[in-house]
């Protein structure tokens, strides 16, 4: 009973580093989310994928790249980071079509 | 466009009063609408959704399409309740998104 793994759960990075923020799940789910949890912002979309090799951008996807290269992962590629990329980071998924939607724990990111 | 608005961000009951988290949407369409909560340091998870009409944790929502409203409420507030809630829209159009509210802190004093 995974559900959606995310990790790491935290993560320090200097200003211009690049890393990848992992998520899986094992429940066949063909939509995949990533979210940003900011303070007074809410839940706010970076990007989404409704099935292996599509994705497309949400309201926040400035800074962000995604892949959905299987139907289990999602991985969340900060390509140079920035301050303003501090947040805590979660990642969903679900079944097209449902609004019943399954939240990773979470990373929680401080960009220095 | 469609949109979720939460106008609270932090709304602070005393254990044993009512509680109502105030939800409101703009869809053009049918809406599906939900309730997610966060309780601290856990992952947000479902608490409710408007077709289902059940009750969970004794918090209910009815969706009332005249006034574009799906407010949480609860007769009588636990400390346990204590939480961040979040309403969302299922998008029903091409991109199929879950449309989230800004939230709303929920702190029971005993």
């Amino acid at each position: 009973n995974a559900g959606v793994t995310q990790t790491p759960k935290f993560q320090v990075l200097k200003t211009g580093q690049s890393m990848t923020l992992q998520c899986a799940q094992d429940m066949n789910h063909e939509y995949m989310s990533w979210y940003r949890q900011d303070p007074g912002m809410g839940l706010r979309l970076i990007h989404y994928s409704v099935g292996a090799g599509i994705t497309d951008q949400g309201e926040v996807p400035n800074g962000y790249n995604v892949s959905r290269s299987t139907t289990e992962d999602f991985p969340l590629r900060l390509l140079s980071a920035a301050p303003s990329q501090t947040s805590v980071y979660f990642c969903a998924s679900r079944r097209p079509g449902l609004g019943i939607q399954y939240f990773g724990a979470g990373t929680r990111l401080s960009v220095l | 466009a469609q949109r979720v608005t939460q106008p609270e961000k932090l709304l602070s009951v005393f254990k044993g009063a009512p509680v109502e988290l105030k939800c409101n949407y703009s869809y053009s369409g049918s809406p599906e609408l939900f309730w997610y909560v966060q309780y601290s340091r856990q992952r947000l998870q479902l608490l409710l959704r408007h077709i289902s009409r059940e009750s969970i944790k004794g918090f209910t929502a009815d969706l009332n399409k005249g006034e574009t409203s799906f407010h949480l409420k609860k007769p009588f507030a636990q400390e346990e309740d204590s939480a961040m809630y979040y309403c969302a829209l299922l998008d029903g159009g091409a991109t199929n998104k879950l449309i989230f509210g800004t939230g709303t802190l929920l702190a029971v004093q005993p």
